[in-house]
């Protein structure tokens, strides 16, 4: 079965260009979640989709950051503009969730999108 | 506080030898415990899920501290493979996030 897939693997752009990031989920999966890693930082949860639903964009740092899910199989994050902030290595995972499961919640990360902003 | 804290080690151990190490977590109301492995410059992979009776997979073994609020993995027979970094994953049972901490780094010499 085909994991989680991400597009692109690396990203070089110059501050101020637009970024944007994409996922496939695992099929049937019905949660998706979109992580930033920085040795600084470590795994920061930015936004998560429920049934293609935002539920908590808490962790989205700035209206420079959007995302979106229009269908089950598709997932893009969008940086506009980009700052050299931004470099870090961006994750989609996607899990099978429901409520009343306590191993519900195993989330499959893709391979990432390594970000640098110059 | 963070949510989860875990010792950033590293740990350096000789291939064949145990080790062990723990992570603790702040919200009494999770309900999810998982340890995570994170390779250098690759995702976060689900290595097991740890259940409340304790549990092994092979080599590994994970137990739950619910009062104390604590869990801990320990490999036996350690492998070169095994150096990776170690993540302690805590989930809640009213959302479907989950609380990654730093990571725990192990590095088996042969």
């Amino acid at each position: 079965d085909a994991g989680v897939i991400q597009s692109p693997r690396h990203e070089v752009t110059e501050m101020g260009q637009e970024v944007t990031l994409r996922c496939k989920p695992i099929s049937g999966h019905n949660s998706l979640f979109w992580y930033r890693q920085t040795m600084m930082r470590g795994l920061e949860l930015l936004i998560y989709f429920n049934n293609n639903v935002p539920i908590d964009d808490s962790g989205m740092p700035e209206d420079r950051f959007s995302a979106k899910m229009p269908n089950a199989s598709f997932s893009t994050l969008k940086i506009q503009p980009s700052e050299p902030r931004d470099s870090a290595v961006y994750f989609c995972a996607s899990s099978l969730a429901w409520a009343g499961g306590p191993f519900s919640y195993e989330q499959y990360f893709g391979p990432g999108t390594r970000l640098t902003v110059t | 506080r963070k949510e989860v804290e875990q010792d950033p080690g590293p740990f350096n151990v000789p291939e064949g030898a145990t080790v062990a190490f723990n992570c603790t977590y702040s919200n009494s109301a999770s309900q999810s415990f998982f340890w995570y492995r994170q390779d250098c410059r690759k995702e976060p992979k689900l290595l097991m899920s740890v259940y409340s009776s304790g549990n092994e997979d092979g080599r590994f073994t994970a137990q739950l501290n619910r009062a104390s609020q604590y869990i801990s993995l320990l490999i036996r027979d350690s492998k070169l493979s095994d150096s990776a970094t170690y993540l302690c994953v805590v989930g809640r049972s009213n959302d479907y996030k989950l609380s990654f901490g730093a990571g725990t780094t192990v590095t088996v010499r042969a």
